[in-house]
């Protein structure tokens, strides 16, 4: 059983402020590290497919960073906005072909406040 | 990115009866789909993998013969949960796969079994 770890669990930050979350994942058999974010009632949405090492992916205010051969990723929010308030998963995909699977962290639930 | 719509978003039924719910992709082709379920508080639980045109690849645990999943074309999967149990009542969400590892999900369906 693979073992996918968020941290933390949630967190309540202030408009303006930055924060970073974090995903832990085996680092052996790696293939892409994925990141979506997941707003209530709406289909979770991809933000980042990450594949190398040393890899840094960055979409307006968010960023991710990845670690491979420690088996972690960071994801970055610079400003955080309430419309940022949503759930960030991390997603593990091993290097088993073609039809690799997903398996997911319990999630960051992140609410931004005014 | 691209978009998987699912329905029906929201289900209650009786003890007893079947459930069909089902995803689609709308602007590309997707052999492979997945369909997850999700308990409170936990993360998403891959079900099974369904291929187009052939027999779904089911996560140990899962009754093949109560959730029956049909891959018949390129954009279209459906997860039918048969004799359907109040233990049933979950949340299930598919996401399609677009070649070679982004992956897309759709909104999910709430279902209540009473």
């Amino acid at each position: 059983i693979l073992n996918v770890e968020q941290s933390p669990q949630s967190l309540h930050v202030q408009e303006g402020d930055s924060t970073n979350f974090t995903c832990s994942f085996p680092s052996s058999n790696f293939y892409a590290l994925h990141w979506y974010r997941w707003e209530t009632a709406k289909s979770p949405e991809a933000l980042f497919v990450m594949t190398l090492n040393g890899d840094e992916k960055k979409k307006g205010r968010i960023s991710a960073t990845l670690n491979t051969k420690e088996g972690y990723s960071y994801l970055y929010i610079k400003g955080s906005q309430p419309e940022d308030s949503a759930t960030y998963l991390c997603a593990f995909m091993a290097n088993t072909g073609t039809a690799s699977k997903l398996t997911f962290g319990t999630g960051t639930r992140l609410q931004v406040t005014l | 990115g691209a978009v998987v719509s699912q329905h029906p978003s929201w289900v209650i039924c009786k003890s007893g009866t079947s459930v069909k719910i089902e995803c689609r992709s709308l602007d590309f082709q997707a052999t492979t789909m997945f369909w997850y379920r999700q308990f409170p508080k936990q993360s998403l639980m891959l079900m099974a993998t369904s291929n187009e045109g052939s027999k779904a690849t089911y996560e140990q645990g899962v009754e093949k013969d109560k959730f029956l999943i049909n891959h018949a074309s390129l954009t279209l999967s459906t997860l039918t949960v048969t004799s359907a149990h109040p233990e049933d009542s979950s949340f299930y969400i598919c996401s399609a796969r677009d070649f070679p590892y982004e992956q897309y999900f759709g909104p999910g369906t709430r279902l209540t079994v009473t």
